[in-house]
């Protein structure tokens, strides 16, 4: 699987968009972008995942580069509980494992 | 619907003692894997199973093993157990029917200290 690079931690203001970075310059043609958030000591969720078009759910965004060298999460208005650490995963299709980095502890602030 | 079950949530083992987790994946899913998180290395995959069959396997001693029945509940067992197995373990349960994009769900994982 494609490696990926977040910064290891971020701020946000509550109530702002929370815009995540990850960098999966290596990734292949079959591999899907997928993030995880965990909170302290519970079970990583699931937030979203992309191919190559941007995604959008209940909880976030998911907006890929052309290239898809580069995705960007967007939490839209961030609340205290999003306060978390966020995994991107590049993941190939058909395959269940998940390799997970160090992530990005993002810190919302009141 | 039901989430993913992992039970128990905590348990304090001896080490050279051997212990079983169980998980119980949301009805329908036919794919559970198993991860283990520690501070030092973070959130580690274990091994993934499949219609009974073990179908990946992460870089594990072999005291490190697990099973799924056919109702597609697993379970996995640590032999011979280290101070080092002291760990969270998580279950992620996936459905892997149709579609190369699946999403896996966890559990709220096992708290396993070992002294």
């Amino acid at each position: 699987d494609a490696k990926t690079t977040q910064p290891p931690s971020m701020d946000c203001a509550e109530g702002r968009a929370a815009n995540l970075p990850c960098n999966h310059s290596t990734i292949s043609g079959n591999e899907y972008v997928y993030w995880y958030r965990q909170i302290h000591s519970q079970g990583p969720q699931y937030i979203i995942h992309g191919l190559k078009n941007n995604e959008t759910n209940e909880m976030a965004s998911l907006i890929i580069t052309e290239d898809r060298k580069s995705s960007t999460l967007i939490l839209p208005h961030a609340t205290l509980r999003d306060t978390a650490v966020y995994y991107c995963i590049v993941r190939v299709g058909g395959n269940e494992k998940l390799t997970f980095g160090t992530g990005t502890r993002l810190t919302i602030i009141p | 619907k039901a989430g993913v079950t992992q039970t128990p949530r905590y348990l304090i083992k001896t080490r050279g003692q051997q212990v079983t987790l169980s998980c119980s994946p949301i009805s329908g899913h036919r794919s559970v894997s198993w991860y283990q998180q520690t501070p030092g290395q973070g959130l580690q995959f274990l091994f993934e199973y499949f219609s009974e069959t073990q179908r990946n396997k992460g870089n594990f001693p072999g005291r490190f093993s697990g099973r799924q029945f056919s109702n597609s509940r697993s379970e996995m067992n640590v032999s011979t157990l280290e101070l080092g197995d002291s760990a969270l373990y998580l279950c992620a349960s996936s459905w892997t029917g149709q579609g190369m994009d699946t999403e896996a769900f966890f559990g709220q994982g096992t708290r396993l200290t070992v002294v």
